[in-house]
């Protein structure tokens, strides 16, 4: 079975650009989550959608969105980009999100903001 | 404010030996733990989670050890082979309302010599 698929792996953009993201989850999981992880930090939780609808938001400002689609897949916007939001950006998904299962996470997005 | 928190950024050992890395968590709420495993340019691998109503959870050559008392886990590796090399992350996920989300820690950059 296919894991977690992400594209694009690379991006460069510059500074006041907007990006888009895309995340496909493990097959038969509803939910999917996004985390940010910085060089030498622990991933950070953005957002976590199930059932098309956003459950909970991390401590990121408004320039950053999300949506989930009817099958499932997510994609992250990140608007104004900064200098700051260089990092990979991980997409996770689960069965439901909100029990004791682990979070399965895709290889990510390397975005580097120039 | 971290509230996972590994406090050994790195740990060296040979192959064959017991590897034992620890993570203290702050956070009454964590209920469910789980260590996931990195290499470089790749997303984390889900190695093995642990629920707080249990103090050990074994899996092969990996055995999680939780003392809540302490508010402290940790993940030994027996024995230690050279592709346990990588970057091992300690994660908690609190009960009730933010039971959405993952906390990391910095991570420990584990290396078994040959």
């Amino acid at each position: 079975d296919a894991g977690v698929t992400q594209s694009p792996t690379h991006l460069i953009k510059t500074r006041g650009q907007q990006v888009t993201l895309r995340c496909s989850p493990i097959s038969g999981h509803k939910s999917v989550s996004w985390y940010q992880q910085v060089l030498g930090q622990g991933p950070q939780f953005i957002f976590q959608y199930y059932e098309k609808e956003e459950r909970g938001r991390g401590n990121f400002p408004d320039r950053f969105s999300a949506r989930q689609f009817p099958n499932y897949s997510s994609e992250l916007n990140v608007n104004a980009l900064l200098l700051g939001d260089s990092a990979l950006y991980l997409c996770a998904s689960s069965i439901t999100g909100d029990s004791n299962q682990p979070q399965h996470f895709g290889d990510g997005t390397r975005l580097s903001i120039l | 404010d971290q509230q996972v928190k590994q406090n050994s950024p790195s740990l060296s050992v040979q192959e064959g030996r017991i590897s034992i890395l620890n993570c203290d968590y702050t956070n009454s709420m964590f209920d469910y733990f789980l260590w996931y495993k990195k290499y470089p340019a790749e997303g984390p691998t889900f190695l093995i989670s642990i629920s707080s109503i249990k103090d050990k959870n074994e899996d092969g050559r990996f055995t999680v050890f939780l003392n809540k008392s302490a508010k402290h886990l940790s993940l030994h590796i027996v024995p230690s082979q050279p592709g346990d090399s990588a970057v091992y992350f300690c994660a908690a996920k609190a009960s009730g309302g933010s039971n959405y989300k993952l906390t990391f820690g910095k991570g420990t950059l584990l290396t078994v010599n040959p």
